[in-house]
């Protein structure tokens, strides 16, 4: 069974950095065409693509976001770490992690993490 | 980047209706790699379709999805009360792997 779940601070200042970590079980980051992404949604709005990261450190990125995203992984600690920095409050969202499968499809996510922006 | 139109924003039904609801891609989407994916208020999204057409694991055979290139159509045939929620189309054929705005399906 895989799992995923979110971790980070649930309240950051404008201008600052945040590291949210996605740690997951059921399937490693060194297999073959599996990778992981990231996904915000706003409070009552859609979902937007942020970035992923496949098994061999292929890091693709929302051009809209790049100058402030930065994916990495652990393959060893099972973990995927995302930051973004220079935060404003219209960053505020549900941030969600998921795996992509072999197949190329999202699934399953994490339960995701409220992260707000306000000083 | 591909955009994704979801319609109608919004659609009213009652249980038991038929739901169709509508995706449209700005340019075709390789190898019909469009997702949809069920939201209820305070969880994650779940993966319902995905190569268009492929329902995935555990997903009740009332959904059905279809479509190719530019246009995709997520089906619900009978409506049940657990349905009324909120539906996303995504693509994956190219990156980024864009959303739609999204639909609400609620209760008529």
């Amino acid at each position: 069974q895989i799992t995923l779940k979110e971790s980070g601070p649930t309240l950051v200042k404008p201008t600052q950095t945040l590291t949210l970590t996605c740690t997951f079980s059921g399937f490693s980051l060194s297999t073959a065409g599996v990778g992981v992404g990231w996904i915000r949604q706003p409070p009552g709005k859609s979902l937007e693509y942020l970035a992923l990261i496949y098994w061999e450190d292929d890091k693709r990125y929302n051009p809209s976001l790049k100058s402030r995203l930065t994916i990495t992984k652990d393959t060893s600690k099972n973990q995927v770490v995302l930051t973004m920095t220079n935060m404003d409050p219209v960053d505020t969202a549900t941030y969600y992690c998921a795996n992509i499968a072999a197949a190329h499809f999202w699934s399953p996510w994490g339960q995701g993490t409220l992260v707000t922006v306000s000083s | 980047e591909i955009v994704l139109t979801q319609s109608p924003g919004t659609l009213s039904l009652s249980p038991g209706e038929r739901a169709t609801l509508s995706c449209r891609a700005s340019q075709s989407v390789n190898d019909n790699y469009l997702a949809w994916y069920q939201q209820k208020p305070g969880q994650a999204p779940r993966l319902l379709i995905y190569g268009a057409s492929s329902r995935a694991t555990g997903m009740p055979d009332r959904f059905s999805g279809s479509g190719s290139g530019t246009d995709f159509t997520l089906t619900i045939s009978r409506l049940e009360p657990e349905d009324f929620a909120v539906y996303h189309c995504q693509q994956y054929g190219r990156s980024p792997h864009t959303f739609g705005q999204g639909t609400k399906l609620e209760i008529k």
